[in-house]
């Protein structure tokens, strides 16, 4: 399954919303998609896993949704420690991620 | 937090072997799957290939397919990734990343990386 992100930078600043895309090549279970953030220089970390769920001590500003091939990760109101690189990834098929969006400051 | 912990940086030549270890705990090396994840200066992550916490099969992307074996030491809780026949598209950060007990993902836990380079 190849997993197309869009868009590929998203300026935005402090206090806003952001909506990521991730687009499945086939549909997929959304018990096998997750996301995950990183800070350059730094391991990713899990964010959401199966769609929706918060992973352990992820604030609630990060939401996922979506199903079949279209998935969304929504952060409410971007704090600065948000600026990062975002992945989706599904595993039901294999494992693959899609190439990421970098929310950067506007 | 699980902590898994890799092995060094790396510099090798091409056509050179690489082998990178990730130490883990007891109980996450007997009931997690472990995955090796990778990433090239300045792009994306890479799945690479998974051990299977019972028994030990593996499973790999096909582009890395007969060029990566990944392996496991029950003795000290250690799994290894070793890449043969370097070139330079291999510099990358290799990750190893713990996955479900009963699924391949998601990758919960991250090791610190290993700097992998490949120069003459």
């Amino acid at each position: 399954i190849v997993l197309t992100q869009s868009p590929g930078t998203l300026s935005l600043s402090p206090g806003e919303r952001a909506t990521l895309s991730c687009r499945a090549s086939q549909s997929m279970s959304s018990s096998s998609l997750a996301w995950y953030q990183q800070i350059p220089g730094q391991a990713p970390r899990l964010l959401i896993y199966g769609t929706s769920t918060r992973a352990t001590g992820i604030p609630d500003r990060f939401s996922g949704s979506g199903s079949g091939t279209d998935f969304t990760l929504t952060i409410s109101r971007l704090e600065p420690e948000d600026f990062a690189v975002y992945y989706c990834q599904q595993d039901g098929s294999s494992v693959t991620f899609g190439g990421g969006t970098k929310v950067e400051i506007k | 937090q699980v902590q898994l912990v890799q092995s060094g940086a790396e510099v090798k030549k091409p056509g050179a072997s690489v082998k990178i270890s990730c130490k883990a705990s007891a109980y996450s090396f007997s009931n997690y799957y472990m995955n090796w994840v990778r990433q090239a200066p300045g792009q994306g992550l890479e799945w690479m290939g998974i051990i299977n916490p019972n028994g030990g099969g593996t499973s790999y992307a096909q582009k890395f397919h007969g060029r990566v074996t990944v392996t496991r030491d029950t003795s000290t809780s250690t799994v290894y990734m070793e890449m043969t026949s370097l070139t330079y598209e291999d510099t990358a950060v290799y990750y190893c990343a713990e996955g479900g007990s009963m699924s391949w993902g998601p990758f919960r836990s991250w090791g610190q990386g290993t700097l992998v380079t490949v120069s003459s």
